[in-house]
């Protein structure tokens, strides 16, 4: 059974940085893209980043360029999310979300359950 | 980037209604389009991928068609477990794009 668990968020200061990670189960996970996506309080959802199953592509949103890195340890089935410079306007809900095959294919149909990630002073 | 304008916003309907959403996508995507339902407090869950395939597990009373820039979402007998907000999503190049959402109310 596929299983994704997101981890890492918190409340956190403007200007500040946080690590999200999500752990992947039931999958071989080298073989597949991954995507992180947000969505802030009472509003519609956001892509915000790719990378490819071997980590060497990768993709971010306009909003975050510069300022999110997303990586993978297919060592250890997870994906990371470095946000730094953060903003009031970053804070949402941050899935991650598993793709149908390689960074072409569909963000598809397996999602993990979240992690709020608040950025406030 | 591909804007994704999805309409409409909101709408009311019954218990049996034919429900039907539309997105259109600024430049041609191919059939590089899921749809997405997302319940309060919940990941969203997809329905349908590449316009028109049913994922497994979905009612058939789900269903996706359009190709290039327009896209359709219908369900043809909404139920009460269907209330919930729905999202398309363009698959067909970086950065990917959501339409706005579209929430389904009871009326």
């Amino acid at each position: 059974e596929v299983q994704l668990v997101e981890s890492g968020g918190g409340l956190v200061q403007p200007g500040g940085s946080l690590r999200l990670s999500c752990a992947a189960s039931g999958f071989t996970f080298s073989s597949y893209a991954m995507s992180w996506v947000r969505q802030a309080p009472g509003e519609g959802l956001e892509w915000v980043s790719a990378i490819s199953g071997s980590g060497t592509g990768t993709y971010y949103a306009d909003s975050v360029k510069g300022r999110f890195t997303i990586s993978r340890d297919n060592s250890k089935n997870t994906l990371y999310l470095q946000m730094n410079s953060l903003r009031a306007e970053d804070t949402a809900v941050y899935y991650c979300a598993k793709h149908n095959t390689g960074t072409s294919s569909g963000v598809g149909g397996y999602w993990g359950q979240g992690t709020l990630v608040t950025v406030s002073s | 980037a591909i804007q994704m304008t999805q309409s409409p916003s909101s709408l009311s309907a019954s218990v049996g209604d034919r429900v039907t959403i539309t997105c259109r996508a600024s430049q041609v995507i191919r059939n590089d389009l899921g749809w997405y339902q997302q319940k309060p407090g919940k990941a969203p869950k997809l329905l349908i991928y590449a316009a028109s395939s049913l994922q497994s597990g979905v009612p058939s009373r789900f269903s996706g068609s359009g190709s290039g820039t327009d896209f359709t979402l219908t369900i043809s007998s909404l139920q009460p477990e269907d209330f919930a907000t729905y999202y398309c999503l363009q698959d067909y190049n970086y950065p990917r794009t959501f339409g706005q959402g579209t929430k389904v109310e009871i009326k």
